[in-house]
């Protein structure tokens, strides 16, 4: 299986701190994809990174992405209550239609 | 995303029984895509389509089938539901460009429980 890992499991901060997940991976791939889901619901969209990209930002969230390690990161700063979720990677190989999605991280940010 | 439906969200079987999940999309996505989602394995693909009457297995396919008629609905079928298809399945759709690049749209899920 290319199916990677998140890193860590699970994950317990105070509001306002910073919060950082980290996903490894196996195969190579063509872009990587964050994802976040809110307990009893379906998984959203938050970010992509592509291959030849090294960071990028939205918001409040920063991605790293370092080929030669296979490995990416979550940096979610200044942290909210409503951040509580599960968050996913999901790695796309060249060529293939198929996200690989790894076990997730599970956040709790206490008010 | 809303443009994503599953049908039922919530059911309960007995061993045996088959069982049919249905999801509707408004988005003219291409690409759609059944996954089951367990604790302590992630999300795990199990059928997947790239166009009406175009479908694929994937990873944990064993146990399923599904159709795709009509771009709007995939359906995924449990001919014969056993303890270890209990699980909460996603639908997800995605657009050609999408696709290439990862991005998919889920629905809300289905929790589905053979007992």
């Amino acid at each position: 299986s290319q199916q990677g890992e998140e890193d860590p499991q699970a994950l317990s901060i105070q509001e306002g701190e910073n919060a950082t997940m980290n996903c490894s991976y196996k195969t190579s791939i063509n872009n990587l994809q964050w994802y976040r889901q809110n307990s009893g619901r379906g998984l959203v969209h938050l970010i992509l990174i592509r291959s030849n990209e090294r960071e990028k930002h939205s918001g409040r969230l920063r991605v790293t992405l370092d080929t030669s390690k296979k490995s990416s990161s979550l940096l979610i700063t200044a942290s909210r209550a409503a951040d509580t979720a599960s968050y996913f990677c999901a790695r796309l190989r060249g060529g293939s239609y198929i996200p690989t999605f790894g076990r997730g991280t599970s956040l709790i940010v206490h008010p | 995303d809303a443009g994503i439906t599953q049908s039922p969200r919530h059911k309960v079987t007995e061993t045996g029984t088959p069982v049919t999940l249905r999801c509707h999309q408004t988005e003219n996505h291409r690409y759609m895509y059944w996954y089951r989602q367990d604790p302590g394995h992630g999300l795990r693909l199990i059928h997947y389509s790239y166009g009406v009457k175009d479908t694929d297995k994937g990873e944990v396919s064993d146990g399923y089938s599904v159709s795709r008629s009509k771009t709007e609905d995939f359906l995924l079928t449990l001919e014969s539901a056993t303890s270890s298809q209990t699980s909460v399945y996603f639908c997800a759709g995605a657009s050609s460009g999408g696709a290439r690049t990862g991005e998919l749209f889920f629905g809300e899920g289905s929790r589905l429980t053979v007992l």
